[in-house]
């Protein structure tokens, strides 16, 4: 069982809007900044979000992350085909020293 | 362009021992932290060990500790996990990673900005 709780799945339609929440305590999210991964199929995971809210260059601003004490979301609007994935949010745990993940939530573009 | 790449992974017997490697090109290696993650088969993320720039410090999630080990060679751009006493549960691919760490406002900001291919470690008899 993670540390991090996210939905196992959620989907929407093309070019519809979808978030993704993901639930912590005081110890990880609620004191930490927050990062979301996209892994398509077969790949490496891929850095979409950083510092709760931020995007690496290259990613495109469909792709949108906030936070709000010991939850995060991250927001994909304009869906895509393509951005069928699995996204997994992820930070610092100030009591396990370790870096935590959620369990990963599958996006179904119908 | 930074790149990453993994070795090492294969079929190994549970309480066998392998080493993955990972070497590391188009940045500076010796100025950032290192990290190892792990997926097992089907299953979410899970990240395993992480190591300060000049190897002073580590962390390791609990189920590995006393059980790999890991380390980086600067001069040689590479890191490495040594994997003892393997189990049927460290079955997964092994990614490594390069971590950015700071501190603003008394938040710890902590993530991978790259990633590697991964290495398929099998433990199995």
């Amino acid at each position: 069982q993670s540390v991090l709780t996210q939905p196992p799945s959620v989907s929407a339609a093309p070019g519809q809007k979808v978030t993704i929440s993901c639930s912590g305590s005081s110890s990880n999210i609620g004191n930490n900044y927050v990062s979301w991964y996209q892994q398509l199929p077969g790949t490496a995971p891929k850095l979409l979000i950083y510092d709760n809210n931020k995007r690496p260059s290259g990613i495109p601003d469909r792709f949108s992350g906030s936070k709000s004490g010991t939850s995060a979301t991250l927001g994909i609007t304009g869906l895509q085909t393509g951005d069928e994935a699995d996204y997994y949010c992820g930070t610092w745990d100030s009591s396990l020293n370790i870096v935590v993940f959620g369990g990963g939530t599958k996006l179904t573009v119908l | 362009e930074v790149q990453l790449v993994e070795s090492g992974g294969g079929l190994v017997q549970p309480g066998g021992s392998l080493r993955l490697s990972c070497a590391a090109s188009g940045f500076t290696f010796s100025s950032y932290w290192m990290t190892w993650v792990r997926q097992a088969p089907g299953k979410g993320l899970e990240w395993v060990a992480n190591i300060r720039h000049d190897g002073g410090t580590k962390y390791y999630v609990d189920s590995v500790k006393g059980r790999f080990t890991i380390s980086r060679d600067n001069d040689k751009n590479s890191l490495s996990l040594q994997m003892n006493s393997l189990r049927a549960e460290d079955t997964a691919v092994y990614y490594c990673a390069r971590e950015l760490w700071g501190k603003y406002s008394d938040f710890w900001s902590g993530y991978s900005d790259y990633w590697g291919q991964g290495t398929l470690v099998t433990v199995s008899s």
